[in-house]
């Protein structure tokens, strides 16, 4: 039981260039999340999935893109990348909810645009 | 606009002290209040707490929730260098997605030797 396993750990990339940051979880939750977490921000929430086949846009979801084609599977792209997207970026999943689950994390991507 | 304001934001205590993170809130539909402790990397959860004035313990961690006055505190007693990490809380809310969570901007903590 792996839990939540992100991919790639780091990536560098230059302004323009596009990438996908692949989420994976064996746990069989329904929920799946992508955040951001920049120093002194906390963590804020980009998209979510309640489910395969659906998505729907958090907190700050400028500038990326996501779809959940499996369920064990989240995917976040970023179509042109730009400075301001240098982060680190959490992938979560959880149970469907009555508020009663906790999320899990993944161990995170750190991203730097130059 | 909803929000989670964690303090301290650092602090710098010796081994065997005992802290006091604080966590208040602003959430329209409250639904539940957690604490996740992050490292290095993924932050991993703690407690989770949904009614006033219930402590939730484990080992020399222990979390209690204040809904009239919206804030929650976590207590370690007996630090060790081990617990040093940031410490995040974060509230669900009933609405949108019942599993999304608002965080506050985390509690760094330092344990010395």
């Amino acid at each position: 039981n792996a839990g939540v396993t992100q991919t790639p750990k780091f990536r560098v990339l230059k302004t323009g260039q596009s990438m996908t940051l692949l989420c994976a979880q064996d746990m069989n939750h329904e929920y799946m999340y992508w955040y951001r977490q920049d120093p002194g921000m906390g963590l804020r929430l980009i998209h979510y999935s309640v489910g395969e086949g659906t998505t729907a846009k958090g907190e700050v979801p400028d500038g990326y893109n996501v779809s959940r084609l499996k369920k064990q599977n989240f995917l976040l792209g970023l179509e042109s990348a730009a400075p301001s997207q240098t982060s680190v970026y959490f992938c979560a999943s959880s149970y469907a909810t009555s508020g009663t689950y906790e999320q899990y994390f993944g161990p995170g991507t750190r991203l730097t645009v130059t | 606009e909803d929000k989670v304001v964690q303090s301290p934001l650092s602090l710098v205590v010796h081994e065997g002290d005992t802290v006091t993170l604080n966590c208040s809130y602003e959430v329209t539909n409250f639904r539940s209040l957690l604490w996740y402790k992050q490292e290095k990397k993924a932050p991993t959860f703690l407690f989770m707490l949904t009614s006033s004035g219930i402590e939730k313990k484990s080992g020399r961690l222990s979390s209690i929730l204040d809904k009239k006055e919206l804030f929650s505190i976590l207590n370690i007693t007996a630090t060790q260098t081990g617990d040093s990490a940031v410490y995040l809380c974060a509230v669900r809310y009933y609405g949108g997605s019942q599993g999304n969570l608002i965080f506050g901007k985390g509690t760094k903590l330092s344990v010395k030797p």
